[in-house]
């Protein structure tokens, strides 16, 4: 199918690593979002890309977190130093353009745990 | 972050029974949507609402816009098996720039053949 796609699906690291996750939008979408959800909550909104650039980064929890998105395609949450409370599923969404009535498609997300 | 007052947590209902659920925040929004989600899969949408006091179908489901917009619920008729799943309501307020999605912390619901 040509949905969202979230590499890995699962992600075991230990306290203090580094972690990349990935996310492919689906093609032609130039709006990227990414979301955290914790285990018996909502999604939480981290970062809205628009192109390249981050037109929305309010929802990073801290300088810890950090993501790009260079041609404007796929993107890269990256994690520093990780803590035990970063274990969550990352989700990532796309949508046509940024426009408020442009549906949002999520990918399955990553299932990170920090040990 | 903020989410938004999503009743009930949970829900048990015989087949075929009718279900409500309801969204409530304090602050107001633009958009509310709903989405349902099954286990290891992301949220998929099911009914998008873009007007205080709209009240929008599809197939089974009917989802109405609060008139305060600080509002919203979700009807599902005659339940199926197939409905499980937990689902979500969403507020958006577009502008400045930014589209974010505020969830709330969902609605599990189970449905006994």
């Amino acid at each position: 199918g040509a949905g969202v796609s979230q590499t890995p699906s699962n992600k075991v690291t230990e306290k203090g690593k580094y972690v990349e996750l990935r996310c492919d939008p689906i093609s032609g979408h130039t709006a990227l979002y990414w979301y955290r959800q914790s285990l018996g909550q909502g999604p939480e909104f981290l970062i809205y890309f628009q192109g390249t650039g981050a037109a929305d980064d309010s929802g990073l929890p801290n300088d810890r977190f950090f993501a790009v998105r260079p041609e404007g395609s796929v993107s890269t949450l990256k994690i520093q130093r990780t803590e035990r409370g970063d274990s969550a599923v990352y989700l990532c969404a796309s949508s046509l353009d940024g426009a408020g009535d442009n549906e949002q498609f999520f990918g399955p997300g990553t299932r990170l745990t920090v040990l | 972050g903020q989410q938004l007052n999503q009743s009930p947590q949970s829900m048990f209902i015989q087949e075929g029974e009718d279900v409500s659920m309801n969204c409530t925040s304090s602050s107001i929004f633009n958009t509310w949507l709903w989405y349902k989600q099954d286990p290891g899969e992301g949220p998929v949408l099911l009914i998008a609402l873009y007007k205080a006091g709209e009240l929008t179908s599809n197939g089974r489901l009917t989802a109405q816009f609060g008139i305060t917009r600080k509002d919203s619920f979700l009807n599902i008729s005659a339940s199926i098996p197939s409905d499980v799943g937990i689902y979500f309501c969403a507020g958006q307020l577009a502008g400045a720039g930014s589209y974010q999605l505020t969830f709330g912390k969902g609605t599990k619901l189970s449905v006994i053949p």
